[in-house]
């Protein structure tokens, strides 16, 4: 069975600190990982890693893939309060029909001022 | 807005009704997925549907019907729900070959079981 474990379940920080989250997988036939940020309810697309070692970033975000350690890295430098949310790192496995999503539990990351 | 528009965004139902869940999207993309988010739990996938053709169902009890009338909609009837099936229910779509761009997801359904 495909299995995500992030990590840690939950972080307070203070504005200007920078975060890193993790998430670890066991998926058979994997074809990508995904972060997602869920501020209220609909969880808005972060990243899509499908390379080892390849650094995406996007602002104050930035991510990377091991496939040999089979885990990812979400960071958030200088953090603002707006970045309080729960963080879903999800991974795709590649079927034989079609993709689907398997989850972690979530990263709770709370930004006091 | 993400493109993805669900509807109700909240419902509250007895044990005994009978409601609809309502998907939409207008975004171009040909697959549509139920998913189900309790608390303290990962979110779990429910249904997958690729050009309107059900191509996943997890395990899911028959009292969750899905419908995929076109590659724009998708509906997920409840009929005799448990409180235990009170959740966020939440739609998400895609294209088939995904690029960039991955899954879109609405704002959900807060779905209570009373």
């Amino acid at each position: 069975e495909d299995k995500v474990v992030q990590s840690p379940l939950s972080l307070v920080v203070h504005e200007g600190d920078t975060v890193t989250l993790n998430c670890s997988y066991e998926v058979t036939n994997f074809r990508s990982l995904l972060w997602y940020k869920q501020e209220k309810k609909a969880p808005t697309f972060l990243f899509m890693l499908t390379s080892s070692g390849i650094e995406k970033k996007s602002g104050r975000l930035s991510s990377i893939l091991d496939k040999k350690e089979l885990s990812s890295i979400l960071n958030i430098t200088a953090t603002q309060t707006g970045d309080s949310a729960i963080y879903l790192c999800a991974v795709e496995a590649e079927e034989a029909s079609y993709g689907k999503l398997t989850f972690g539990q979530g990263t709770i990351l709370t930004v006091h001022p | 807005e993400t493109g993805v528009t669900q509807t109700p965004r909240h419902l509250v139902m007895g044990m005994t009704n009978k409601k609809s869940l309502k998907c939409e999207q207008h975004l171009g993309h040909n697959a549509m997925y139920w998913y189900k988010q309790s608390a303290k739990k990962p979110l779990e996938l429910m249904f997958v549907y690729n050009f309107k053709e059900q191509t996943e169902n997890n395990s899911v009890p028959s009292r969750f019907s899905p419908e995929c009338p076109n590659s724009s909609h998708l509906f997920l009837h409840l009929h005799t729900l448990q409180p235990e099936d009170s959740a966020l229910y939440l739609c998400a779509s895609s294209h088939e070959y995904r690029g960039l761009d991955g899954y879109t997801f609405g704002s959900g359904t807060r779905l209570t079981v009373v």
